[in-house]
């Protein structure tokens, strides 16, 4: 069983529509982070979270330390948010633990 | 904000080159770099932690003479593919977070597609 595990694999939404993506850890950790991975392989760091709920735009992502379950809302999703999106833990260092990414297609 | 500058991003070479890959963190200084190798629908695969100042400290199956790691100072790591093979063809993308902070979020490179010939 991998130590973070993300939900689901894949994901195709209609424009506009809300999305929740799902990261589940199963260690201690620090932080928690969304990263988002384009096409080219860029990848962007959208969230470092510990508690609570942090909100950007039009994301939102969430974390429930008790339960280790993170989730990531994308709201009026638009298909320019079609990309990897990558849930990773860091421990006492700064050394990060993936999980195996969800690709979400969004169409026009 | 912090910006994480990797170079060169694409590179074809014959069977046999060693090829250098750096990372620069642009506006930070970086203690601590991580270089990682992903295959096609794979995650990132940490290879290796980059500490400036010290010897690379290497994930368990990644030859430590094939794949040479040079920290020199704060800002720039570089990764060199010895004696390269096809089967080293990959995507390697290096990351960085701010020195001295403790909880600091990552700052990844945009990544170095590798083909070898």
């Amino acid at each position: 069983k991998n130590e973070v595990e993300q939900s689901p694999q894949n994901l195709t939404a209609q424009e506009g529509e809300f999305i929740t993506i799902n990261c589940s850890y199963s260690v201690g950790i620090s932080a928690l982070h969304w990263l988002q991975q384009h096409p080219g392989g860029g990848i962007v760091s959208l969230f470092m979270l510990s508690s609570g709920k942090k909100k950007h735009g039009r994301l939102i992502a969430t974390i429930n330390i008790q339960e280790k379950h993170s989730s990531l809302h994308i709201t009026a999703s638009h298909p320019r948010d079609s990309a990897v999106y990558i849930c990773a833990v860091t421990g006492s260092g700064s050394r990060l633990t993936f999980g195996e990414g969800t690709q979400l297609t969004v169409n026009p | 904000g912090a910006v994480v500058s990797q170079h060169p991003s694409r590179v074809i070479c014959k069977s046999g080159t060693s090829v250098k890959i750096e990372c620069r963190s642009l506006d930070f200084q970086a203690t601590t770099m991580f270089w990682y190798r992903q295959f096609p629908k794979q995650s990132l695969m940490l290879m290796a932690t980059s500490n400036e100042g010290s010897k690379a400290t290497y994930e368990q199956g990644v030859e430590k003479d094939k794949f040479l790691i040079n920290h020199a100072s704060l800002t720039l790591s570089t990764l060199t593919v010895t004696s390269a093979h096809p089967e080293d063809s990959s995507f390697y993308i290096c990351s960085a977070s701010v020195a001295g902070a403790s909880n600091q979020p990552q700052h990844f490179g945009d990544g170095t597609r590798l083909s070898i010939l």
